[in-house]
């Protein structure tokens, strides 16, 4: 079994501040990770995944995410807020190659000129 | 085309009517899936084929929705006597096969409004 937890359904930030997005997971087996981007009206939009290869990701679009095992998160992150990245963020984890993704509710990020 | 291709992209229904959602996923894509997205919520999954046949159906809510994959390429997302709850947005994903590490990828979605 697998779920995950996206702490937070709206995030603001300050255009040029840091964003960051909160996921933990739990998984009965070692997880691959990803954190998926929608758009308005748009599809889903692979940002990053965490594969057991290493454990800090960069993804595009300047995002990166670390796998901390010990937390059970995998947290998203940006330096630097862009107005383009006004968007909703969905963490999701697969327990299992084959198997379906389980995703969290999503954090819907604003960003603030 | 190059991506997923999920038609229609709205399909606007009154209750108790019959429903087909139709997925093309990427060519060469063995494994399909259909999640479904509620408004507020996450993707939650449905349904998920290897080639024509599912592998596993777990997330279909109830007897009245069904999927198919024939030639194990375009498949349909069927729901009979559609109730109000079954709107929403339904999305498709596919994925080379079994090996990788997962990534799913996904089309822009059917949002069925059932009236």
């Amino acid at each position: 079994a697998q779920s995950v937890t996206q702490l937070g359904s709206h995030v603001s930030v300050s255009e040029g501040a840091l964003v960051l997005l909160r996921c933990n997971y739990s998984s009965s087996v070692p997880p691959y990770l990803f954190w998926y981007v929608q758009y308005p009206n748009q599809g889903l939009q692979l940002l990053l995944k965490y594969t057991s290869a290493a454990t800090l990701v960069k993804g595009i679009n300047g995002f990166e995410a670390e796998f901390k095992k010990s937390e059970t998160s995998f947290h998203l992150t940006k330096p630097s807020a862009h107005m383009s990245d006004a968007a909703e963020y969905f963490c999701a984890v697969s327990g299992q190659r084959g198997n379906q993704l389980t995703f969290g509710k999503g954090t819907k990020l604003s960003v603030i000129p | 085309g190059a991506g997923v291709s999920q038609t229609p992209s709205n399909k606007v229904t009154e209750k108790g009517k019959y429903v087909e959602l139709r997925c093309d996923p990427i060519s060469g894509h063995t494994a399909l899936y259909w999640y479904r997205q509620s408004l507020g919520q996450g993707p939650e999954f449905l349904i998920y084929f290897q080639g024509t046949g599912a592998a596993d159906d777990s997330g279909l809510p109830n007897d009245r929705f069904f999927a198919v994959r024939p030639e194990g390429s375009v498949s349909t997302l069927k729901i009979q006597r559609t109730e109000r709850g079954d709107s929403a947005v339904y999305l498709c994903a596919s994925r080379p096969g079994l090996a990788g590490s997962g990534e799913l990828f996904f089309g822009e979605g059917s949002r069925l409004t059932v009236l």
